[in-house]
């Protein structure tokens, strides 16, 4: 399985835009970029996913490098509920293991 | 819609004790998985099921046996609970792995081995 390399935690400010950088320089061309999320006390949640191009949905922004070796979730405007810890997951077609890595602690300031 | 539903939430066994952990799913997902986190640690995957019938072994599958008799259902099994097994124990479940989907997770159980 290709891994992924995150800061183990960042911080913020609420209503400021957050870029949570991922490196996954062993990616594959046919691996996807998913994202998940764990807020305390509770299982985590898909946020996104992307293969090349550059994604939007409500929660939050997926921009991949054109080297595909790198990408970052962008939340872009922090409100405290954000504050969660975030994982960077790489899924290939026909994985079938779905393995996690230590992701990055994200703390809201007020 | 249920979603992913674990069984018990919380529980408190003594060492050497048994126990099934229930996940069950009613999205018809082909793929179900079983983690376990510690504190302050990511997720490590114990085993999972690619099928009614199929298990396999994950990360740290030592001390746990697991049954997929039916598609939605996953069984998380300790024969001789251990303190090493005190953990916060996910079930999750996906459709298929062709990158594209996403995993959904249950709201996770509590366990204590004393």
């Amino acid at each position: 399985d290709a891994k992924t390399t995150q800061p183990n935690s960042m911080e913020s400010n609420e209503e400021e835009p957050v870029h949570l950088p991922c490196n996954h320089s062993t990616i594959s061309g046919t691996d996807y970029i998913h994202w998940y999320r764990q807020l305390p006390s509770q299982g985590p949640e898909y946020v996104i996913h992307g293969l090349t191009s550059n994604v939007n949905n409500r929660m939050a922004s997926l921009a991949i490098a054109e080297d595909r070796k790198s990408s970052t979730l962008i939340l872009h405007r922090a409100t405290l509920r954000d504050a969660a810890v975030y994982y960077c997951i790489l899924r290939g077609k026909g994985a079938q293991k779905l393995v996690f890595g230590q992701g990055t602690r994200l703390t809201i300031n007020p | 819609n249920a979603g992913v539903t674990q069984t018990p939430k919380f529980r408190v066994l003594k060492t050497g004790q048994s126990m099934t952990l229930l996940c069950a799913q009613d999205m018809n997902h082909e793929y179900m998985y079983w983690y376990r986190q510690d504190p302050g640690m990511g997720l490590r995957l114990i085993h999972y099921s690619v099928g009614e019938g199929t298990t396999a072994k994950g990360e740290v599958p030592d001390g746990y046996n697991v049954s997929r008799l039916k598609k939605q259902n996953f069984l998380l099994g300790l024969e001789s609970a251990a303190p090493s097994q005190t953990s916060v124990y996910f079930c999750a479940s996906s459709y298929e792995p062709t990158g594209t989907t996403e995993a959904f997770f249950g709201q996770g159980t509590r366990l204590t081995v004393v």
